[in-house]
């Protein structure tokens, strides 16, 4: 059974700061992983989708990485920004042909200015 | 905007009614999405259903009934809820196509439940 493990659960960091968030997860066998992100009170907003013949994708500032054989995923925002405070959702789809997606618990970010 | 809406945003009900949570996407996706999310706990999906089919039921008690009677809208009927179901309930989109499974998947703002 997969298991999706985001590290830290919260990060407070100033304005301008480079960071990075962690995403682990236990079965190697997946089909893609994307980064999401949900301001409270909403609903999730795709970020980035890497699939797993993929090594990194990256959107304006944001970088994320996948490592299959260490069961790793990164995502690195550069130059934060108060607008960027949120809580990031990593999740996964494996193979074998299911829709599922998933979900860590996510890590609450927050960027102060 | 994601093009997925969800009606209505908040709802409280007791334990005896019956409600239904309303979910319409114009993005001309074909698979459709039910999520709960609870507090402390990681999004758990609930439903899927792909041209019209369910095509998975991640073993959801009796008590939520989805219902997709088009590709552009889904709907989740409610009844005689716990108070254990408060939740946030999230809609999502994708489109799918056979062999390729699904693409990115849009989702709506979420109905905040609360059973009392």
């Amino acid at each position: 059974k997969q298991e999706v493990t985001q590290i830290p659960a919260a990060l407070s960091v100033p304005e301008g700061e480079n960071l990075v968030l962690n995403c682990s997860f236990t079965d190697s066998a997946i089909y893609n992983l994307q980064w999401f992100r949900q301001d409270p009170g909403k609903g999730l907003t795709s970020l980035l989708l890497i699939q797993s013949s993929q090594r990194e994708q990256t959107s304006g500032r944001l970088n994320a990485s996948l490592d299959k054989s260490s069961g790793r995923s990164t995502l690195y925002i550069a130059a934060s920004q108060p607008g960027d405070s949120a809580t990031y959702l990593c999740a996964l789809k494996g193979q074998g042909g299911s829709e599922k997606l998933v979900f860590g618990k996510g890590t609450k970010l927050t960027v102060n200015p | 905007e994601t093009g997925v809406t969800q009606t209505p945003r908040h709802l409280v009900m007791g334990m005896t009614n019956k409600k239904s949570l309303k979910c319409e996407q114009h993005l001309g996706h074909n698979a459709m999405y039910w999520y709960k999310q609870s507090a402390k706990k990681p999004l758990e999906l609930m439903f899927v259903y792909s041209l019209e089919e369910r095509v998975e039921n991640n073993s959801v008690p009796s008590r939520f009934s989805p219902e997709c009677p088009n590709s552009s809208h889904l709907f989740l009927h409610l009844h005689t809820l716990q108070p254990e179901d408060s939740a946030l309930y999230l809609c999502a989109s994708s489109r799918t196509s056979p062999g390729q499974g699904a693409d990115i998947q849009y989702f709506g703002a979420g109905t905040r439940l609360s059973v009392l």
